[in-house]
């Protein structure tokens, strides 16, 4: 099993432009999270979904948008890119019923210039 | 509100020193309590977790006890390792269930094992 991927790895955009980050899992779980990784700040919760076709707001959700159209992706639209958006962005999954126990990927950093 | 806070760093250790790094959380009633690893270049891997008082959760030579007294979580090894190094992570889970599916990460603490 592949658990959670993540594409890209790493990314460069400048202010004002488009990009969507790819999350893919392999353990067949509901519920999958969008978190950003910043200095000092722990991780935040972006969005998050508990089921194919449905999406939710995170702690920091502005400036980003989701979709969960297949069961096993769930992706992350950034529509017009800001430099306070430099990041390395988490993707994460977990069974409906112990959502404390997530499973992560890699990581894509983001840099916004 | 929920609130985890632990110990701030870095965190520099010798091979085969002791290790505490403190964590302790504000919730309402009695969340379930992890701990995250996070080494250079990764995301986030599960340690360990409690999920009710007096649980002590253990994994690869650590361990953190959950004490409902001092609503505290803190994570220990008797003896660490260079292969240790890495971002620790306090994590509290509400389990309140309903649309409530934000889990409260403390700000990570750094680790460094020296050989």
């Amino acid at each position: 099993n592949a658990g959670v991927t993540q594409t890209p790895k790493f990314r460069v955009l400048k202010t004002g432009q488009s990009m969507t980050l790819l999350c893919a899992q392999d353990m067949n779980h509901e519920y999958m999270y969008w978190y950003r990784q910043d200095p000092g700040m722990g991780l935040r919760l972006i969005h998050y979904s508990v089921g194919e076709g449905t999406t939710a707001k995170g702690e920091v959700p502005d400036g980003y948008n989701v979709s969960r159209l297949k069961k096993q992706n769930f992706l992350l639209g950034l529509e017009s890119a800001a430099p306070s958006q430099t990041s390395v962005y988490f993707c994460a999954s977990s069974w409906g019923q112990a959502v404390g126990t997530q499973y992560f990927g890699p990581g894509t950093r983001l840099l916004v210039l | 509100g929920n609130s985890v806070t632990q110990m701030e760093g870095p965190v520099t250790l010798s091979e085969e020193a002791f290790l505490t790094i403190n964590c302790t959380y504000t919730a309402t009633g009695y969340p379930s309590l992890f701990w995250y690893v996070q080494y250079p270049g990764e995301g986030l891997q599960l340690l360990l977790k409690a999920t009710k008082a007096d649980d002590k959760g253990s994994n690869k030579g650590f361990e953190a006890t959950y004490r409902k007294e001092t609503t505290s979580f803190h994570l220990e090894k008797g003896s660490v390792q260079v292969s240790d190094s890495a971002v620790y992570f306090c994590v509290a889970d509400p389990k309140r269930g309903g649309s409530n599916y934000k889990l409260t990460f403390g700000k990570g603490t750094l680790l460094t094992v020296n050989p």
